[in-house]
């Protein structure tokens, strides 16, 4: 399996655009996971789904940041509109939700938002 | 507000020396605790992991140590080596998947 795929890896944007971010989680799990990393708040959980179903989004910081997954094996995270301060590594993560195992995180390796 | 609290935020460890990280936690409802390593320019990836019925977990060169009582719980990384050097998470979670991590310690081990 090739892991969790995120695109774009880098992505440097002007303060207002719109930016979607984009993730393929690995095949056969169920549940999906969106981060932010930043050197000032670490790295933050922003929402998570369960079998395409937004389970938890207390994390998402504002009503310009919006997650969609339309099917298993795709989901996008969408900031608009887009500010300095959005400018981060953003982490998509995948598990498959087994009962009774440690249900690792499976990370993808991030995209990069500069927003200018 | 940060649900566990993590440090020291950096450590130097020369080649076969032992690196100790601390974590504390305030919600008593935690029952899951793993750790992530990170290196630069990559995604965090799962190291080892706890639950709170044992006291310590061992794999390979790294132990976890979980105090319940005291809420806390810690990484020894035994014979540290170079290739150890990355960025270390703490984190926990009430359902093995909201996890609240750590701030991090970035681990670097000298030749």
């Amino acid at each position: 399996d090739a892991g969790v795929i995120q695109s774009p890896r880098h992505e440097v944007t002007e303060m207002g655009q719109e930016v979607t971010l984009r993730c393929k989680p690995i095949s056969g799990h169920d549940y999906l996971f969106w981060y932010r990393q930043t050197m000032m708040r670490g790295l933050e959980l922003l929402i998570y789904f369960n079998n395409n179903v937004p389970i938890d989004d207390s994390g998402m910081p504002e009503d310009r940041f919006s997650a969609k997954m339309p099917n298993a094996s795709f989901s996008t995270l969408k900031i608009q509109p887009s500010e300095p301060r959005d400018s981060a590594v953003y982490f998509c993560a995948s598990t498959p939700g087994l009962a009774n195992a440690y249900n690792e995180q499976f990370f993808g390796p991030g995209t990069r938002l500069t927003v200018l | 507000q940060q649900q566990v609290k993590q440090s020291p935020q950096s450590l130097i460890v020369q080649k076969g020396g032992i690196s100790i990280i601390n974590c504390a936690y305030e919600n008593t409802a935690f029952d899951y605790f793993p750790w992530y390593q990170q290196f630069p320019g990559k995604g965090p990836a799962l190291l080892i992991a706890i639950r709170p019925d044992v006291s310590e977990k061992k794999e390979g060169r790294f132990t976890i140590s979980f105090n319940k009582s005291a809420k806390q719980f810690s990484l020894h990384i035994m014979d540290s080596q170079p290739g150890d050097s990355a960025t270390y998470f703490c984190a926990a979670s009430l359902n093995d998947y909201k996890l609240s991590f750590g701030a991090g310690t970035t681990v670097t081990v000298r030749a």
